[in-house]
């Protein structure tokens, strides 16, 4: 059973293009989680999507910045207009479905995609 | 979420046991403690949780407290591939919150 898969591994953009990362869950798992990780520091959440809905965006920057996750298909991080800022490393997770207790699962993560706007 | 404490950093021995303590005084009755750890940059990897009841598995032991007020992730055979930034989070909600964690190295 294949991890979690991202793609691409690294992600060289100027300032002002976009970028689009993408991310497959693990076979079975339909809840995906964003983060992000600055140099040097923890990871922070950005944004939690079940197939077809955004759940919590609470962590995702107000502008430039989206998420989805279609039926088919990858989840997409896509980051208009990039700024040197936003070099990171972008990890995503994913977990089961809840059942019907409504239970917390674990979140697997992949390698992440390290982006560097130049 | 409960805020957690962790120790900057710790060293340990290869082949002894590794405990890293955690203090999260704030937690409430539902909310379960996780901890991850992150080798080098990779994507955090998943160790162990539990919620009252002491828990083991193939890779660690996770020893709470009665009043849960803190916890202790055991590695009782520490290698040096187990050299990583250990996160203790408890969570009530379906994200984690990541602290700066324990960067934990193992010695030759």
């Amino acid at each position: 059973n294949a991890g979690v898969m991202q793609n691409p591994r690294h992600l060289v953009r100027r300032r002002g293009q976009e970028a689009r990362l993408r991310c497959s869950p693990m076979k079975g798992h339909s809840h995906v989680y964003w983060y992000r990780q600055l140099p040097e520091e923890g990871l922070k959440f950005m944004v939690y999507l079940q197939k077809e809905n955004i759940i919590d965006e609470s962590g995702m920057p107000k502008e430039r910045f989206s998420a989805e996750f279609p039926k088919e298909g990858p989840s997409i991080l896509r980051i208009q207009q990039v700024v040197r800022g936003d070099s990171a490393a972008y990890f995503c997770a994913s977990s089961p479905h809840h059942g019907t207790s409504g239970g917390i699962y674990e979140q697997y993560f992949g390698p992440g995609t390290r982006l560097t706007v130049t | 979420d409960a805020k957690t404490t962790q120790p900057t950093s710790m060293d340990c021995a290869e082949g002894r046991a590794a405990n890293l303590p955690c203090n999260h005084s704030t937690i409430s009755g539902n909310e379960y403690v996780y901890w991850y750890r992150q080798i080098h940059s990779q994507g955090p990897q998943y160790i162990i949780h539990g919620l009252k009841n002491n828990e083991t598995n193939e890779m660690a032991s996770l020893i709470i407290t009665e009043d849960r007020k803190s916890s202790t992730l055991i590695l009782p055979h520490a290698t040096l591939r187990d050299t990583a930034v250990y996160y203790c989070i408890v969570r009530v909600s379906q994200k984690l919150v990541f602290g700066q964690g324990t960067r934990l190295t193992i010695n030759p």
